[in-house]
């Protein structure tokens, strides 16, 4: 079993919808838990940043982490073109430590 | 959020030859970069941590003879691939944490290279 496990989609929907993004996990040790956006071609981008269980909010994105069932989401809302992309989760246990992704979701918003 | 830059974007070279890449922090000091690895539609491996004055860390499987790191100062490291071959051939990414306490790593744009 892999650390980190993601959907590679791919992940189509109509521009306006609220796209759901899951990434599951098996090391109960993660505490920090990011979502990262890469265009193609393109380093990632930080989209959203979490440490330990717990919701967080920054415009259109919502991120949450349920270290109970050691898993972790990534909402969009209002999807809009520009969010085509490949989403990647990625966690660790410690700070400062390098990170483990997951095989990233690519998304597609249609208009 | 912190500005992470790499050096060149894209290098196309012949077989058997070196390749330099340089990762650099713009704005802020980096004890800790780490070089990732991104086959096409993979995900991003770590090869390896690089720390500022020290060897760096090589994940296994990682040939660190091919791949040599060197963080000579706290905005800069370099990993050079030695006596490149086709297969080679990947998106080679950088990253570094900001520290204070943040978990947060910022990445490079990452560099293409293409080995003939």
């Amino acid at each position: 079993q892999k650390e980190v496990e993601q959907d590679p989609g791919p992940l189509s929907v109509p521009e306006g919808a609220i796209v759901s993004l899951n990434c599951t996990y098996s090391n109960s040790a993660f505490q920090y838990f990011m979502w990262y956006r890469q265009y193609s071609r393109k380093g990632p981008e930080l989209l959203m940043y979490t440490y330990s269980s717990g919701n967080k909010e920054d415009g259109r994105f919502t991120a949450q982490v349920d270290k109970s069932s050691k898993y972790i989401s990534l909402f969009i809302r209002d999807s809009q073109p520009s969010d085509s992309a490949t989403y990647l989760c990625a966690m660790s246990g410690q700070a400062g430590t390098a990170l483990i992704f997951g095989k990233g979701t690519t998304l597609s918003v249609s208009s | 959020g912190a500005v992470v830059s790499q050096h060149p974007s894209w290098v196309i070279c012949k077989s058997g030859t070196s390749v330099k890449i340089e990762c650099r922090s713009l704005d802020f000091q980096a004890t800790t970069m780490f070089w990732y690895r991104q086959f096409p539609k993979q995900s991003l491996m770590l090869m390896a941590t690089s720390n500022e004055g020290s060897k760096a860390t090589y994940e296994q499987g990682v040939e660190k003879d091919k791949f040599l790191i060197n963080h000579a100062s706290l905005t800069l490291s370099t990993l050079t691939v030695t006596s490149a071959h086709p297969e080679d051939s990947s998106f080679y990414i950088c990253s570094a944490n900001t520290g204070q306490g943040q978990e947060t790593q910022y990445f490079g744009p990452g560099t293409r290279l293409l080995v003939l």
